[in-house]
């Protein structure tokens, strides 16, 4: 039990195809995030929620788009997308609701691993 | 904008000897976390160890440890007696106070040989 479960584990899906990643958090905390992981290079942040508002926005095509319905779902959907969309998607979160420190770790769910065909 | 270097791509030590990973960060602020994640194969970031800059101590976490050099922005990780469940992709990650995000490494890959 991680704390922070991602699903699905494994996606594979056409460049028309609608669907969406999921992440639901156990731990509290009032912060969530997606990162995607792409094969030799850094991990980028797409997305950050604060108390289920966008707090931050990377210049991410509009083809992903994120949904904060409340502090434990975080969910992000996805549509027409590109064969270089392939990649390692992250979820995390962060920040207990009481006693916040700016130096809590993010904890991680296990990732979905997304493949465009 | 804050960056973060990891210089090793690979690395490899054998079992039970100890291994240094580096990594540098490039920043103007004064006040910020510092962290090391360890990723095995089954994808998860795993937390190993972390580092508050307005301490001059250096973190560690059993056989972890660092080396926080905060005018050379420096934070290297130290492995000692290695073991085999080490193996992982190892990322470096820096985020500043008040701030959300994680800014990570590229990651490097650490390989323990039997």
């Amino acid at each position: 039990e991680t704390g922070v479960t991602q699903t699905p584990r494994h996606l594979v899906m056409g460049m028309t195809n609608k669907k969406s990643l999921k992440c639901e958090q156990h731990l509290g905390h009032n912060a969530m995030y997606w990162y995607k992981q792409s094969a030799k290079k850094p991990l980028e942040l797409m997305f950050v929620y604060s108390l289920e508002e966008r707090v931050e926005n990377n210049s991410v095509p509009s083809r992903f788009s994120p949904e904060c319905p409340n502090s434990s779902h975080l969910f992000l959907h996805l549509h027409t997308l590109q064969p270089e969309d392939s990649a390692l998607y992250l979820c995390a979160s962060s920040h207990p609701r009481v006693g916040s420190s700016y130096n809590s770790p993010l904890h991680f769910g296990n990732g979905t691993r997304l493949t465009v065909t | 904008a804050q960056t973060v270097t990891q210089s090793q791509p690979e690395m490899s030590v054998q079992e039970a000897e100890t291994v240094t990973l580096s990594c540098t960060y490039d920043t103007s602020e004064s006040d910020y976390y510092l962290f090391w994640y360890k990723q095995p194969p089954s994808r998860q970031m795993i937390l190993v160890i972390r580092q508050e800059a307005y301490k001059q101590q250096n973190a560690t976490e059993n056989r972890f440890s660092v080396n926080f050099q905060k005018a050379a922005k420096s934070f290297s990780l130290k492995i000692s007696d290695s073991q085999l469940g080490d193996a992982a992709m190892y990322f470096c990650a820096y985020r500043s106070a008040g701030a959300q995000k994680l800014v990570f490494g590229q990651g490097t890959r650490l390989t323990i040989n039997p």
